[in-house]
């Protein structure tokens, strides 16, 4: 079976760090791009981040220059740094595995920014 | 960037009706087009890619129409399970984006 889980959320203060990883499962996970998708509280879902099975990394510009994406397929984990946080980054934070649009979400995990 | 509007943003049906949501689409994006469906508290669920490929396990009351800018997402036949906010996403270019979203309840 195909799994993904989040973990790493977290309450952090404006101007901090947090660092999420997802761990997956069942799947071959060095061949497929993976994914992080975010939801504000009340609000519909926001691309966020993608990294390639080539390692080719995009990120929405809402995040640019303060997220990393990355990756280790030795563990079949993949991880965002996320520095500069703003209240507008607390969100749900799914990461999804992205093949076919994104077939397969985790379950979450929760991000609060706030001092 | 691509802007994907939906419509309607919410929509209210009985059981067994047909249910038909828009996506469309600023600009051409062949048929680079995923519907999810969320319930509640629940994180979402892939139920078709490129705009009419059935995910496995979706129930085959779920289909899904259209290319280029202009989308549907039709449930056949309303039932009790179904009630869900509803988004496409576009994954044909960069930056990805999805519609704002149609929460489907039961009338």
């Amino acid at each position: 079976e195909v799994q993904l889980l989040e973990s790493g959320g977290g309450l952090v203060q404006p101007g901090g760090s947090l660092r999420l990883s997802c761990a997956a499962s069942g799947f071959t996970f060095s061949s497929y791009a993976m994914s992080w998708v975010r939801q504000a509280p009340g609000k519909g879902l926001e691309w966020v981040s993608t990294i390639t099975s080539a390692g080719v990394i995009v990120y929405a510009d809402s995040v640019k220059g303060r997220f990393t994406i990355s990756r280790d397929n030795s563990k079949n984990t993949v991880h965002l740094q996320m520095n500069s946080l703003r209240d507008e980054d607390t969100a749900v934070y799914y990461c999804a595995k992205s093949q076919r649009g994104m077939d397969v979400w985790g379950q979450g995990t929760t991000v609060i920014v706030s001092s | 960037d691509i802007q994907m509007t939906q419509s309607p943003s919410s929509l209210s049906a009985s059981i067994g009706d047909r249910v038909t949501i828009t996506c469309r689409a600023s600009q051409g994006i062949s048929n680079y087009l995923a519907w999810f469906q969320q319930k509640p508290g629940e994180a979402p669920k892939s139920l078709i890619y490129a705009a009419s490929s059935l995910q496995s396990g979706v129930p085959s009351r779920f289909s899904g129409s259209g290319s280029g800018t202009d989308f549907t997402l039709t449930i056949s036949s309303l039932q009790p399970e179904d009630v869900a906010t509803y988004y496409c996403q576009q994954y044909n270019s960069y930056p990805l984006t999805f519609g704002g979203g149609t929460k489907v309840e039961i009338k």
